[in-house]
């Protein structure tokens, strides 16, 4: 089966700029996640869909940061405006439903450097 | 709070040698563990988890919670298992939430 998409794979941008990734998930999948991983740490999750709801996005800084997922499929994460310290690998990852025992299947991740 | 801690970030073995790759979490309630494996310009990807009580690729963890520890093992080590190594713990509420460590590079030497 067709693994997780991302797009793009990199971007460079400059600070105060605005940039948006987008993610496919495996076809029938309804959980969807969106991860930070800062270059040295390990992914942190940003927010979480449930179908076309959110579950959680406790962490995601929404001063700046907003995701949707429209039609329960694809999502869009989008920066606006980027800072210095977003400078990270963006990775989505899809699940079958949510759940500890549903494996998380990861995309290859979008690098984002911001000067 | 809940939070995952690997405290090597580079393990360099000789091949055939045994391998632990440590891993300590700190959660309040009955943790869920994992193990995920990134290989050079690879996914990451589930490696094992700790529920199914199963060997992967020759890899156990085994979860002791008096010392709130999920360590990886593998008594040989194979060239092939070099990779970036995350110990990950299951967040409160079910929801699929994962809680990563800093991970440890396994560099395994011919």
């Amino acid at each position: 089966e067709a693994g997780v998409a991302q797009s793009p794979r990199y971007k460079i941008i400059e600070k105060r700029q605005s940039v948006a990734f987008w993610c496919n998930p495996i076809s029938g999948h309804a959980t969807l996640y969106w991860y930070q991983q800062i270059l040295g740490q390990g992914p942190k999750l940003l927010i979480q869909f449930q179908n076309n709801g959110v579950v959680d996005d406790s962490q995601l800084p929404k001063d700046r940061f907003s995701a949707e997922r429209l039609k329960g499929v694809d999502s869009t994460l989008k920066i606006q405006p980027a800072k210095l310290e977003d400078s990270a690998v963006y990775l989505c990852a899809s699940s079958l439903t949510q759940g500890l025992y549903n494996e998380q299947f990861f995309g290859p991740g979008t690098r984002l450097t911001v000067l | 709070a809940q939070r995952v801690t690997q405290p090597e970030k580079l393990l360099s073995v000789f091949k055939g040698a045994p391998v632990e790759l440590k891993c300590n979490y700190s959660y309040s309630g009955s943790p869920e563990l994992f193990w995920y494996v990134q290989y050079s310009r690879q996914r990451l990807q589930l490696l094992l988890r700790h529920i199914s009580r199963e060997s992967i690729k020759g890899f156990t963890a085994d979860l002791n919670k008096g010392e709130t520890s999920f360590h990886l093992k593998k008594p040989f080590a194979q060239e092939e298992d070099s990779a970036m190594y995350y110990c990950a713990l299951g967040g409160s509420g079910n929801t699929g939430k994962l809680i990563f460590g800093q991970g440890t590079t396994l560099q395994v030497k011919p």
